[in-house]
């Protein structure tokens, strides 16, 4: 069983629409991170949030974390193909020690 | 400054074999940690090196083992390979705190 649930799994999308995806779990987490994976390559850091209802953007990305740092969500504004991928959430519990959600495939059509 | 340089990219194996896989990690970095990523079952942690102690471990079974040497590059092996260790094993270094994993591009390993 995954600590962290990521929903939805796969998300096909136009152009120019706007899309959530939502991290969830019944744990506390110290820190909580997402990453986007291409295909052939390792994740990459997009964002760490820490506090309780922080609410990060890195341009049309959002990031917000829940209040009571159980769930994140990360909300894309007019996607672009580039924005294509699998993002993943990973929070951490242990120091350096972190749980993966399974991830959201993103696809976005131009 | 290089990345994360994991080798072989690919591996294929049977079962029953034993195999190891190497990670240097960004120079400057003193952690180092592991991870699976199969599609079933995501990215699933596997162990955390820091200045040649294992620091963290994950719930797999004892076939699986790493280490770290003083340069900071660590190896992971796997003895007895079973099909479902086939997967994706990724390597990421960090500093050494609480902080952002750098990733390699990872090894695909195939058990036939």
């Amino acid at each position: 069983t995954q600590l962290l649930e990521q929903s939805p799994q796969f998300l096909s999308i136009q152009e120019g629409e706007n899309l959530t995806v939502y991290c969830n779990s019944s744990s506390v987490f110290s820190s909580l991170q997402w990453y986007r994976q291409e295909p052939g390559e390792g994740p990459v850091l997009l964002v760490t949030v820490v506090t309780g209802g922080e609410v990060k953007k890195l341009k049309r990305l959002t990031f917000q974390f829940g209040d009571a740092r159980k769930d994140s969500s990360l909300h894309i504004t007019a996607a672009q193909p580039g924005d294509t991928g699998l993002y993943l959430c990973a929070g951490e519990r242990n120091f350096n020690k972190f749980y993966f959600g399974s991830g959201t495939k993103l696809n976005v059509k131009p | 400054k290089a990345g994360v340089t994991q080798t072989p990219r690919y591996l294929i194996k049977t079962r029953g074999q034993q195999v190891t896989l190497s990670c240097s990690p960004i120079s400057g970095h003193r952690s180092v940690s592991w991870y699976q990523q199969t599609p079933g079952q995501g990215l699933q942690f596997l162990f955390e090196y820091f200045s040649e102690t294992q620091r963290n471990k994950g719930n797999f079974p004892g076939r699986f083992s790493g280490r770290q040497f003083s340069n900071s590059r660590s190896e992971m092996n796997v003895s007895t390979l079973e099909l479902g260790d086939s997967a994706l094993y990724l390597c990421a270094s960090s500093p050494g705190g609480s902080e952002k994993l750098f990733f390699g591009s990872g090894t695909q390993l195939s058990v036939l």
